[in-house]
């Protein structure tokens, strides 16, 4: 069965630093994959995604994919209490996705 | 601005009282999904249209049921809604052609059954 695994958490750091968050896939075809961030009672946002081995950043965020590995992680930096959230990884093969149960994200003011 | 939108936001049915929620797409995109999302766990995806072609995942229980009339709107029936189908109903849509397949989705209709 196709799986994306990610830590439940929480996951609590403090204001400015860095939070990293995992996830990994089980479906070696997955092409493309997607972190969303999801606030309680509310659908998921996306905030970045990646198809490339290697690292991608947008500002404050990185994502980083290791296909041999089928590992992908997201960094923020500079964490900050409103990045407080349910974050999502989903892994897509052509158009289905597979989503992880999330990693509740904690920052502590 | 080009979205994704659902409604109701909320809707609250009696058990056994069918229910229909709709969602709509200013973005043109070919695929639309329907999710289930009980707290604390993933979105579970129910169906997904590829245009007018409905794809029906295999755990997906009879009691629901889709529609797609145009490239536009679809609709999620719940034929007879149990306990157990409370829960957030997210709607998505994506385009897989030139893209990078990334899922846009809609505000949700969270679903109370009584």
């Amino acid at each position: 069965q196709k799986e994306v695994e990610q830590n439940s958490g929480p996951l609590s750091v403090p204001e400015g630093a860095i939070a990293s968050l995992n996830c990994t896939y089980s479906d070696r075809g997955s092409q493309s994959f997607f972190w969303y961030r999801q606030y309680s009672g509310k659908s998921p946002e996306l905030i970045m995604f990646i198809y490339s081995n290697g690292d991608k950043e947008d500002g404050r965020f990185t994502a980083q994919l290791n296909k041999a590995s089928q590992y992908v992680s997201l960094l923020i930096r500079d964490s900050q209490p409103s990045d407080s959230a349910t974050y999502l990884c989903a892994a897509a093969g052509t158009y289905k996705y597979i989503f992880g149960t999330g990693t509740r994200l904690k920052v502590l003011a | 601005d080009a979205m994704v939108i659902q409604n109701p936001r909320y809707q609250v049915t009696q058990f056994g009282k069918p229910v229909t929620l709709s969602c709509s797409q200013t973005l043109n995109h070919n695929v639309m999904y329907w999710y289930q999302q009980k707290s604390s766990q993933a979105p579970k995806l129910l169906f997904h249209y590829y245009d007018k072609d409905f794809n029906n995942e295999a755990d997906t229980p009879d009691n629901f049921q889709s529609r797609r009339p145009n490239t536009s709107f679809c609709f999620l029936d719940i034929r007879s809604p149990g306990l157990g189908d409370a829960a957030m109903y997210l709607c998505a849509t994506s385009e897989p052609f030139g893209g990078s397949l990334e899922q846009y989705f809609g505000p949700g209709t969270r679903l109370t059954v009584t």
